[in-house]
């Protein structure tokens, strides 16, 4: 596709289960980022991949946090036993390469955690 | 710790008014700035990228200028349109990696 892709759109799941966002790249890009986003705030950066490998994972909140590009193109985050406090919208953005070039953004999944 | 600031935190002026949003970082060695708007529930749209070695990049009815030594960005909407209306994000490239830190935005309202 043209742009960043993420699915799902939006995503309800009980306190405690396991859930995956997935986020579609545009092609070609090489650089990879996840954001959080709670409701009135701006992004948090989570984590950012250059190829297959997390070249910055600083900003996962804790160890229920993980994120793969296996292949250098789709990621995946997953979290863990989630909690309530993991309610906000993800963020997948995606670059050229890093360093100094543009970044897009997909429309992000909106995760509730009841 | 790199920290952005926008200022106001939201803004609301009549159709046809020219306005200035603005931004502030604390740290200045950054590769770029980059504003974005963001739509109430959707994803971020980029406006304008600036890179630190630039002064002001412009967009149609947008501007938007970096004081690199001062911390301080500044998004000019010229002639502004009730299809303004969103929260514009200002975020910052860090010059020791490649994340992204974003300020809280400003939420503009234009009526007609």
């Amino acid at each position: 596709g043209a742009g960043v892709s993420q699915t799902p759109s939006n995503k309800v799941t009980e306190k405690g289960k396991y859930v995956e966002l997935r986020c579609d790249p545009i092609s070609g890009h090489t650089a990879l980022y996840w954001y959080r986003q709670s409701l009135g705030q701006g992004p948090e950066f989570l984590i950012y991949f250059q190829g297959t490998g997390a070249a910055d994972d600083s900003g996962l909140p804790n160890d229920r946090f993980f994120a793969v590009r296996p292949e250098g193109s789709v990621s995946t985050l997953k979290i863990q036993r989630t909690e309530r406090g993991d309610s906000a919208v993800y963020l997948c953005a995606s670059s050229l390469q890093g360093g100094s070039t543009e970044a897009f953004f997909g429309q992000g999944t909106r995760l509730t955690v009841v | 710790k790199q920290e952005v600031t926008q200022i106001p935190a939201a803004l609301s002026v009549p159709e046809g008014e020219n306005l200035v949003l603005n931004c502030s970082f604390t740290d200045s060695a950054i590769y770029n700035l980059q504003w974005f708007r963001q739509d109430p529930g959707k994803g971020l749209t980029s406006l304008l990228l600036i890179q630190s070695s630039q002064r002001e990049q412009t967009s149609g009815r947008l501007n938007a200028s970096l004081d690199k030594s001062s911390g301080r960005s500044t998004l000019y909407i010229a002639a502004s349109q009730p299809g303004d209306s969103a929260t514009y994000l200002c975020a910052v490239k860090e010059g020791s990696g490649s994340r992204l830190t974003f300020g809280e935005g400003t939420q503009l309202t234009v009526n007609p």
